[in-house]
């Protein structure tokens, strides 16, 4: 059984950096083709692709956003780390990891966390 | 400003047959990415409901079908039912810039 728990804080200031945790259980990130990623989802708006690591630690990351964002895995503790820096409210979310098994589609979901960006 | 688009809302009684459009480009659907859809309830994560265009994941009633054609896709959702009633996104990849994973703007389904 394939789960995925998003973690990390749910009010920051503006400006400051962001770091979100996703730690899963039922797959290895060492397998190969397999990939974790992340994406968000505003109030009331639409989903927003951010990042993705694969599992020989191949790092893609949303144009829109590629300088502000860095991913990591630690394959040890099956976790993988999301940093996003310079905050804005802009970016008040709910931000969601998921499992990529052979596809391009996100296969499991974590529930998501919400993310506040206010002074 | 969604890089798929799909139409905001869609609307079917009880019993009904709807679709769900979803329109790309020749950087992502049309370049023969596939298209994926997901369903998301009120206040829980998206859940996905359609892969590789056009298949079910276990446990995914056969009431829902996917299709692509060119540089689109369409879910249809046939014996309506009240629980059908969310949000569903639709979901490619696409080869601009890099490559990126790109979504629709979603489309919430009311069930009359």
């Amino acid at each position: 059984q394939i789960t995925l728990k998003e973690s990390g804080p749910t009010l920051v200031k503006p400006t400051q950096t962001l770091t979100l945790t996703c730690t899963f259980s039922g797959f290895s990130l060492s397998t190969s083709g397999v990939g974790v990623g992340w994406i968000r989802q505003p109030p009331g708006k639409a989903l927003e692709w951010l990042a993705l690591i694969y599992w020989d630690d191949d790092k893609r990351y949303s144009p829109s956003l590629k300088s502000r964002l860095t991913i990591t895995k630690d394959t040890s503790k099956n976790q993988v780390v999301l940093t996003m820096t310079n905050m804005d409210p802009v970016d008040t979310a709910t931000y969601y990891c998921a499992h990529r098994k052979t596809g391009n589609e996100w296969y499991y979901w974590g529930q998501g966390t919400l993310v506040t960006v206010s002074s | 400003q969604s890089v798929l688009t799909q139409p905001p809302s869609v609307s079917g009684a009880p019993g009904q047959r709807v679709t769900i459009s979803c329109t790309g480009s020749s950087s992502n659907i049309g370049a023969g990415y596939d298209v994926h859809w997901y369903q998301q309830l009120p206040g829980t994560a998206p859940k996905l409901l359609i892969y590789g265009n056009s298949n079910r994941p276990s446990g995914v009633p056969d009431r829902f079908s996917g299709s692509k054609s060119g540089t689109s896709a369409s879910l249809a959702i046939s014996g309506l039912q009240a629980e059908d009633e969310a949000d569903y996104y639709c979901q490619s990849y696409d080869s601009s810039l890099s490559g990126y994973w790109v979504f629709g703007g979603g489309t919430k389904l009311t069930v009359l």
